[in-house]
């Protein structure tokens, strides 16, 4: 079954650094995601990503993210200058442009900032 | 907000008991979602009910959604240790246009042998 990969499952960085995670939704879907869970906590909505554009993105969201489709098949997260409240799981996820309207997940990207 | 909140917050039963969690939402939705964590993991979709449904069935699986009361429930029959997890629901406004799903802060379910 397709499935919505992402990388690295898990990345520790430094504070000030930049992160950029990776993801690969499922192919011929046209809608992506990306939320965040700080540990203990619940998922939490960054932004949605749809024909090459940002679609919606909340207020977490801020100058310090920007997600990119550099080609057909990856779709990314890069983190400036990353703060220690920014470790959490990273969730990338992707819709069919079908009725169905079930968002995918993958497994996440965990990231530690130290 | 449109967002989701469960409850129970936790819930422990023993094995072959049938779990209930229930979930409440604030505003129109056009679908409700529930996922299932295992501890550390990703998010494994379970079942979508769309608005104009009252009640779905997956398996061990049965959700109904009550759009005038604005809450949703679902039930696993039978439950099993594999069935302990963290169980999610999402509610959202999905269409051609975007949308997003917004999540509950989940019930904790444990199962025990």
């Amino acid at each position: 079954e397709p499935e919505v990969t992402q990388t690295p499952s898990h990345q520790v960085t430094q504070m000030g650094q930049e992160v950029i995670l990776r993801c690969v939704p499922i192919s011929n879907h046209l809608y992506f995601y990306w939320y965040r869970q700080i540990l203990g906590q619940k998922v939490e909505f960054l932004v949605s990503f749809y024909n090459n554009e940002i679609s919606e993105k909340s207020e977490i969201f801020d100058d310090q993210f920007s997600v990119e489709r550099p080609d057909g098949s990856n779709f990314t997260l890069k983190i400036r200058s990353t703060k220690l409240e920014d470790s959490a799981m990273y969730f990338c996820a992707s819709r069919p442009t079908d009725s169905g309207n079930t968002i995918y997940f993958g497994e996440g990207s965990w990231l530690t900032v130290v | 907000s449109q967002q989701g909140e469960e409850d129970p917050q936790a819930l422990s039963i023993q094995e072959g008991e049938n779990a209930t969690m229930n979930c409440s939402y604030k505003t129109s939705i056009n679908n409700l979602q529930w996922y299932r964590q295992n501890s550390g993991r990703g998010l494994v979709h379970l079942i979508l009910i769309r608005s104009n449904e009252r009640e779905k069935h997956s398996g061990r699986l049965r959700v109904t959604l009550d759009t005038s009361k604005k809450s949703s429930s679902l039930l696993i029959t039978a439950s099993r240790a594999a069935d302990t997890a963290s169980y999610f629901c999402a509610t959202g406004t999905l269409g051609n246009q975007g949308g997003k799903l917004i999540f509950g802060q989940g019930t904790e379910l444990s199962v025990k042998p």
